[in-house]
C-alpha cells in the first residue's frame, strides 16, 4: 500500500480482556517497529522485526504483550488481560534496509482505551 | 544508554517569525539524528535526518536542523513560521552501534504558530 496501515484506529475494551492490533507495513520494507505513546509523552519502543531474524522484544513491558510478524508482511500486537495502564496509542512503523540510517514511516496508530 | 532531551514542552511564535525547537542528545559513538512531526490526529511524519557530512541539514516544508557535535545538539529551525507548522515535533537518535530498532525519542515539543 501507499503507507503503513493500522487497525483498528480506536479500540475501547474492558479491563481483563485481550486485544489484538494489526499493522500492515509499506510493501518492501523489511523492518517493522511497534511503539507506545502515552498521552503527553514520547514514544516508548516495544519490539522490532527485521526480515526473518529473531525479533528484538526487549521493549515489551510484560509477558502480557506479544507480537508476531509473518515474513515481511503484516504484524499483530496482542495484549492479554488488559490493564488500565495499557491505555495509549500504539504506533507501528516500517523502514527499508538494515542500516541505522533509515527513517521510520509511521501509521496513524491504534488508540486503546481500557476501562 | 542513549537519550534525547527536548527542554521545551511548548514553543509559541508569531507567523512570519523564525522558529527554533531544541533537541540535545546523548549516545555512545556517532549519532544518527532525526526529526519527526505529528499533526493533530495524524501519524508521525519524517522531516529530516543527519547521518554524516554537512552539519546543516535541509528537510521537508522548509525546515532545517543543525548538528552541533560539541554541544550534542540538533535544533530544528525554520526562517519564517507558518500557522500550518503548528504541530507536535519529536527528535530521535540512534547510535552507530545501536540496534536499528531502538530509536530513542524525546518527549516532544508542541509548536504553536499564531497569525
Amino acid at each position: 500500500g501507499a503507507g503503513v496501515s493500522q487497525s483498528p484506529s480506536n479500540k475501547v475494551t474492558e479491563k481483563g480482556k485481550d486485544v489484538e492490533l494489526r499493522c500492515d507495513p509499506i510493501s518492501g520494507h523489511t523492518a517493522l517497529y511497534w511503539y507506545r505513546q502515552r498521552l503527553g509523552q514520547g514514544l516508548e519502543f516495544l519490539i522490532y522485526f527485521q526480515g526473518n531474524s529473531a525479533p528484538d522484544k526487549s521493549g515489551l513491558p510484560s509477558d502480557r504483550f506479544s507480537a508476531e510478524r509473518t515474513g515481511e508482511s503484516v504484524s499483530t500486537l496482542t495484549i492479554q488481560r488488559t490493564q488500565q495502564e495499557d491505555s495509549a496509542v500504539y504506533l507501528c512503523a516500517s523502514s527499508y534496509g538494515l542500516a541505522n540510517t533509515g527513517e521510520l514511516f509511521f501509521g496513524e496508530g491504534s488508540r486503546l482505551t481500557v476501562l | 544508554a542513549q537519550s534525547v532531551a527536548q527542554p521545551e514542552d511548548q514553543v509559541n511564535v508569531a507567523e512570519g517569525n523564525p522558529l527554533t525547537v531544541k533537541c540535545t542528545y546523548s549516545v555512545s559513538g556517532n549519532p544518527y539524528l532525526f526529526w519527526y512531526v505529528q499533526y493533530p490526529n495524524r501519524g508521525l511524519q519524517f522531516l529530516l535526518k543527519y547521518i554524516t557530512g554537512d552539519n546543516l541539514v535541509k528537510g521537508s516544508y522548509g525546515f532545517e536542523a543543525e548538528f552541533n557535535k560539541s554541544q550534542t545538539s540538533f535544533h530544528l529551525k525554520k526562517p519564517s513560521a507558518l500557522v500550518s507548522d503548528s504541530a507536535l515535533y519529536f527528535c530521535a537518535v540512534r547510535g552507530i552501534n545501536t540496534n536499528a530498532g531502538k530509536s530513542t525519542f524525546g518527549d516532544g515539543t508542541t509548536l504553536t504558530v499564531k497569525p
